[in-house]
């Protein structure tokens, strides 16, 4: 079965720092997904990737996929004390709509 | 446009009582997915539902677990005879037909006493 493996597992950086996470994938990816989870408030989802070599972006945060490599990069610029959460990759398990998730990372930003 | 609901977001149950975890789709939604996580664990897909269809419940326990979307009102996750192991946040996801994109609700947290 698909497998997805997030690292760091967790992340602290002080305001305005750079980071990456990253999601490898056991298989091919057919669509991947990042979202983000704070208690109390469900995942919010951030973007979805379809094709190798997409990249997209939505404010500070950009994120692409490596479809040979089978792995996916999150990248948030300038970090703020309100990109804290857990970020959570998940993907179409063999093109289906089953979604599987990475354990996530959870990143903390200091101020 | 309202996102997807679930309620309660919290419930405590006894060891051997049921729970019942509600949600109602995005407006326009008509695929509903259950999920489970765990403490410390990733999320785990439960079951899929279409309107008055089962498609895929082979993520769900074969006891004690069974879920339904009704042709009118929220799709029903129900849990008979709780036990601790059950304790865990449930989110529900919908998405509109011909798309895998899923919306989260903000999950149930159930807790077994």
């Amino acid at each position: 079965s698909q497998e997805l493996e997030q690292s760091p597992q967790s992340l602290i950086v002080q305001e305005g720092k750079n980071l990456t996470i990253n999601c490898t994938s056991s298989k091919t990816l057919y669509g991947l997904y990042w979202y983000k989870q704070k208690y109390g408030e469900g995942l919010i989802f951030l973007m979805m990737l379809q094709k190798g070599g997409e990249e997209k972006s939505h404010e500070k945060i950009t994120a692409k996929l490596d479809e040979k490599k089978q792995q996916s990069s999150l990248h948030i610029t300038a970090s703020q004390p309100s990109h804290a959460g857990i970020y959570l990759c998940g993907a179409d398990s063999s093109g289906t709509y089953k979604y599987i998730f990475g354990t996530g990372t959870r990143l903390k930003v200091l101020a | 446009n309202a996102g997807v609901m679930q309620n309660p977001r919290h419930l405590v149950r006894r060891r051997g009582q049921e729970a019942g975890l509600r949600c109602s789709p995005m407006k326009g939604h008509s695929h509903v997915y259950w999920y489970r996580q765990l403490p410390e664990e990733g999320l785990k897909f439960m079951v899929y539902l279409q309107k008055e269809n089962i498609i895929d419940e082979s993520g769900m326990p074969k006891e004690r677990f069974s879920a339904e979307f009704p042709k009118e009102g929220p799709s029903i996750l129900r849990i008979q005879q709780v036990v601790r192991g059950d304790s865990a946040a449930y989110f529900c996801a919908s998405s509109p037909p011909g798309f895998y994109e899923q919306y989260f609700g903000p999950g149930t947290r159930l807790t077994v006493t």
